[in-house]
């Protein structure tokens, strides 16, 4: 069954620091989302990315995030200069059409210290 | 001040027994709806889904309802089992739109 990917399963980072998160989406989609989860909180969207550009995003996604869809298979987040308040879970998440159901990624812990 | 968990409600359940788990809405935008379940340390798994024109769509073992005119969804699981020890999501995107909004999740405990 086709799934969504991401790596890597866990990052550590310093405060400050650039990182990179990465997802595979589902090969036949054309909606990418990222979304975050502090810890014990609900899902929290970020991001939407159709048509390689950002067609919506939250308040949490400023200066600081960018997504990027490098090629036809990776959908990236990049956060510029973590910060202590950025650490969560982060999900991907693709959907096939306009309002229809997204599949999840196993997420990546993020963990800035 | 320091930002604390989100304190979930438990429904702790028989195996076996069957599980309803309720979750309110607050757009009346919302034309489509999901059910997600999350293990603890995974993603939100997909269960069902129901669009604001029906009021009432079955799965395997489970059954979303929705109830438009006071905003309410609920998820019923049939003979729950422990496999489904998870918390559950409701989830809404506005017509037109893509963006999942989520709601804070039960948290379904099932006793053997």
């Amino acid at each position: 069954e086709p799934e969504v990917t991401q790596t890597p399963s866990h990052q550590v980072t310093q405060m400050g620091q650039e990182v990179i998160l990465r997802c595979v989406p589902i090969s036949n989609h054309l909606y990418f989302y990222w979304y975050r989860q502090i810890l014990g909180q609900k899902v929290e969207f970020l991001v939407s990315f159709y048509n390689n550009e950002i067609s919506e995003k939250s308040e949490i996604f400023d200066d600081q995030f960018s997504v990027e869809r490098p090629d036809g298979s990776n959908f990236t987040l990049k956060i510029r200069s973590t910060k202590l308040e950025d650490s969560a879970m982060y999900f991907c998440a693709s959907s096939e059409a306009e309002g229809r159901e997204a599949f999840f990624g196993q997420g990546t812990r993020l963990t800035v210290v | 001040g320091e930002s604390v968990g989100l304190h979930l409600p438990t429904l702790s359940v028989q195996e076996g027994d069957n599980s309803i788990i309720n979750c309110a809405y607050s757009n009346s935008a919302s034309d489509y709806f999901i059910w997600y379940k999350q293990e603890s340390g995974k993603g939100p798994q997909f269960i069902i889904d129901i669009r604001s024109n029906m009021d009432k769509r079955q799965g395997q073992r489970v059954t979303v309802l929705l109830n438009k005119t006071v905003k309410h969804l609920s998820l019923q699981i049939a003979a729950t089992q422990p496999g489904d020890s998870a918390v559950y999501f409701c989830a809404e995107i506005k017509a037109a739109g893509n963006k999942l909004t989520f709601g804070g999740g039960t948290r379904v405990l099932v006793k053997p």
